[in-house]
């Protein structure tokens, strides 16, 4: 298995504009996990989902974030409108039944 | 709600040194898992402890679960520059939802 992807790795937009994040966990995970970070605050939980549904949003920021997880294989993270200070890394993160969890390489985000 | 703090934040040892981080969690947890964050890598799983008072071995590192469930260590011996990063305790609180500490950044020389 290749693992958790993300797509883009980078991403580099105007304040503003909708930024999408990109997720494929690895298969046969049934909890899927949006994570981002910062220097001054570390890895933050922003939303998990298990068996695709929605779980826990608690750590959304604003009505700006949103997460959807269609499929078992799919999941996207959108911010609309994007603001500098969403700039960090966001972290897909998939496990099996409370096992560890594995991490994509993450989207590094740059709102100027 | 459920939180995950870890000492120290930040630590310099020389190679050959041995080094400790403890993780307290606010809140009992059903397991404590261990992970490690290369400097510009993503969080990598390392491993997972379930019973209280466990102790499991991972070559030069030794992870502990306390017996209240709340709290955990992590000690590498004889540390090497491989072993430069940030380690992370987490702990699934409510529903698997997977709280991360706040982090013990290691630094190794020669």
């Amino acid at each position: 298995d290749a693992g958790v992807i993300q797509s883009p790795r980078h991403e580099v937009t105007e304040m503003g504009q909708e930024v999408t994040l990109r997720c494929k966990p690895i298969s046969g995970h049934n909890s899927l996990f949006w994570y981002r970070q910062t220097m001054m605050r570390g890895l933050e939980l922003l939303i998990y989902f298990n068996n695709n549904v929605p779980i826990d949003d608690s750590g959304m920021p604003e009505d700006r974030f949103s997460a959807k997880m269609p499929n078992a294989s799919f999941s996207t993270l959108k911010i609309q409108p994007s603001e500098p200070r969403d700039s960090a890394v966001y972290f897909c993160a998939s496990s099996l039944a409370g096992a560890g969890a594995f991490f994509g390489q993450g989207t590094r985000l740059t709102v100027v | 709600g459920q939180q995950v703090m870890q000492i120290p934040q930040y630590q310099h040892v020389q190679e050959g040194e041995d080094f400790t981080t403890y993780c307290n969690s606010s809140t009992t947890l059903s397991n404590i898992q261990w992970y490690k964050q290369r400097p510009g890598g993503h969080p990598v799983f390392l491993i997972q402890l379930v019973k209280s008072g466990e102790v499991k071995k991972q070559k030069r590192l030794t992870f502990q679960f306390g017996e209240a469930k709340k709290n955990s260590s992590l000690h590498i011996t004889a540390t090497q520059t491989t072993d430069v990063g940030t380690y992370f305790c987490a702990g699934p609180g409510t529903a698997s939802k997977l709280t991360f500490g706040t982090g013990t950044r290691l630094q190794v020389t020669l």
